[in-house]
């Protein structure tokens, strides 16, 4: 089975604090993302990055940024965290299915809390 | 980019029913996501389509490439179906792009 990990289900911050999100795939893929999820926005794509030291910015990456040393590791980082970054942060790994398809699996999500 | 659109938002059923979810999207695809996420629980993946129908137990998902539309039914509905469902559709290695949910309670 596919495992997605992350660092911490729950984690509490101070603003102003560097905040790092760990995420951890076992299956030697290559593309990776991370998003961020909000009552009534929906899923919404911070990051991602199709090989290791490859990043691209999604829709929302303001106050963000990620770092992918190694193949099977992605991590988001808070430079300074705000209250506005209080969510739900979900790390996904993808790989190639065969005919043109790739299967997207997620990890259990960090529920980050800034006060 | 893609724009993905659900119906119905929000969605309230007795046990027993028959449910149907809709996706539609608006540019063509290579392949269509059905994710489910109970209450405080992680994202996990029902469904990858690219044409046709599958079926899994009581959920059964169908996709009409040519009208840019998807539906996932679950039959004889049970409350533990309550979660929110996702639709998701990719582009090539593109990242997905998510419809915004439906959230199903499914009543005693």
């Amino acid at each position: 089975d596919v495992k997605v990990t992350q660092s911490s289900r729950y984690l509490v911050k101070r603003t102003g604090e560097k905040v790092f999100l760990e995420c951890v795939q076992d299956m030697d893929h290559e593309n990776m993302f991370w998003y961020r999820q909000d009552p009534g926005l929906g899923l919404r794509l911070i990051y991602f990055s199709y090989d290791v030291k490859m990043k691209e910015k999604g829709d929302i990456p303001e106050g963000y940024s990620v770092s992918r040393e190694k193949k099977e590791r992605f991590s988001l980082i808070l430079e300074s965290a705000s209250t506005n970054q209080t969510s739900m942060y979900l790390c996904a790994s993808r790989g190639y299915f065969g005919q043109g398809l790739y299967e997207q699996y997620f990890g259990p999500g960090t529920r980050l809390t800034v006060t | 980019k893609n724009e993905v659109e659900q119906s119905p938002q929000n969605l309230t059923a007795q046990e027993g029913e028959f449910i149907t979810i809709n996706c539609s999207y608006s540019v063509g695809i290579s392949a269509l996501h059905w994710l489910q996420q109970h209450p405080g629980g992680g994202i996990v993946s029902l469904f990858m389509l690219s044409s046709g129908k599958k079926k899994h137990g009581r959920l059964i998902a169908t996709i009409n490439i040519q009208e840019k539309h998807s539906s996932l039914h679950i039959t004889a509905s049970h409350p533990r179906d309550s979660a929110v469902y996702i639709c998701a559709v990719l582009s090539g290695n593109t990242p997905l792009v998510f419809g915004k949910g439906t959230r199903l309670s499914v009543i005693a």
